[in-house]
Parts: structure tokens; sequence; C-alpha cells
């Protein structure tokens, strides 16, 4: 089955820098990479993904890249705001499979 | 007009009692699933259902039986609770399609065994 790994575990930024957080996954015939946002206490919200077809991804001040070869994506966050604090997780499904695998999650705590 | 909704959004009994989570989903997907999160915020996925019919079943105990009366629900159904099955517990839906398919949530049902 799909392994996904991600880093780091907690993120602490100031407010304005930008932050990366990284994913590997093992499973090559994984297609589809979705990001989502949790907040405290809510629901885990979609905020971007990348198919296998495209390398990069942009909206606004969120992106994502992914390198097929070296099986990893990662989520880029420019321009950080007090209420980019959340846990962030990556996922990966494979082929036709509907079954999201989750990374660990990052915890990022943006700080004025 | 909540996309996905899940009843009760909270869920505190004993050990040993048996209970259900109800979820609807009204975007017209044909797929949904039942996720735990454990208290370190791990995602799992528990069960998938396309079309009223199992699609994948995880290495869940046989206590937990998920039953789809129709596209739009899928219900989850817990017996003889353990103090172990304390988590929150998401539903989700998504479209049918080529590869993989954006995943809505609903809020979730915090359950809380004592």
């Amino acid at each position: 089955g799909e392994n996904v790994e991600q880093h780091p575990s907690t993120l602490s930024v100031q407010e304005g820098d930008s932050a990366v957080i990284k994913c590997t996954y093992s499973d090559s015939a994984s297609n589809y990479f979705p990001w989502y946002k949790q907040e405290l206490g809510k629901r885990p919200q979609l905020i971007i993904d990348i198919r296998s077809n495209v390398g990069e991804k942009k909206d606004q001040r969120i992106a994502v890249t992914l390198n097929k070869t070296a099986k990893h994506f990662s989520l880029h966050i420019t321009e950080t705001q007090p209420e980019d604090s959340a846990v962030y997780f990556c996922a990966a499904v494979r082929g036709s499979a509907r079954q999201l695998t989750f990374g660990s999650g990052t915890q990022l705590t943006v700080l004025p | 007009d909540t996309a996905v909704s899940q009843t009760p959004k909270y869920l505190v009994t004993q050990m040993g009692n048996d209970k259900s989570i109800k979820c609807e989903q009204n975007l017209g997907h044909d797929t949904m699933y039942w996720y735990k999160q454990d208290s370190k915020k791990f995602l799992k996925i528990m069960f998938s259902y396309n079309n009223k019919e199992l699609i994948i079943n995880e290495t869940v105990p046989n206590r937990f039986s998920p039953k789809s009366p129709d596209k739009a629900h899928l219900n989850l159904h817990i017996n003889s609770l353990e103090l172990g099955d304390s988590a929150v517990y998401f539903c989700a839906s998504s479209p049918s399609g080529e590869g993989g398919q954006p995943q809505h949530f609903g809020d979730g049902t915090r359950l809380s065994i004592l």
C-alpha cells in the first residue's frame, strides 16, 4: 500500500515569512496529491491539489510542487499570516483507487 | 446548506455501549468515506462506499459496521464501544472521475468513551 511521510511535524515562522512543508510517497502509481488545512476543532479543508502530469501549481500565496522521479511534493506558503496557523496534511491517491493516504500532519504556527 | 453533515457532533458514552453516527451529503457525490482521527491528529481511512457498495474496508474491528441506504448517506454503527475508540470520526464524500478526486469533509463527531 501507499505510505506518505511528512516533515516537519511542527513549524514556527514569523508573520510575513515563507513556510515549506515536504512530503514523500512510496507508490510510484500515485497520481493525485491534495493538501488539507485543519484549524483547531474544525474539519480538514482542501486548499490546493496537484496531479502527476503537472510539476507545479499556484493559487495566490499557496503553491505546490511535485517531483515524480524523487516521489516527493511540497507545499509553499508565502507572506504568511496568523490565520495560516493550523495543521496541514499532505495526501496521496493511487490510480483509480479513491483512498487517500494522509501524511502525519504539520502544525504551522505563524507568530505575529 | 451544509455539504457534508454528520450527527451527532459530540457523543459521550460508556464502555460496552452501542452507538451510531449518521452522515449525509447533498453534493451529488458517488463516493463516501469514514475516517478516524486519533489524539495525535493522524487521519486514517476506515471505510469507503461507492454508489452504496463497499470498496474500501481497512483493518477495522468488526465492531464497526458501515451502512449506506443510498448514495447520499453513509452511517457508522459501533458495537461494544472500547476506550480506544475515543477519537474524532469524519465523514467525507467525493465525485467519481478518473484518478483521485477532492474529498469534502463533514465537521466531525467527537466520540468520548468513559
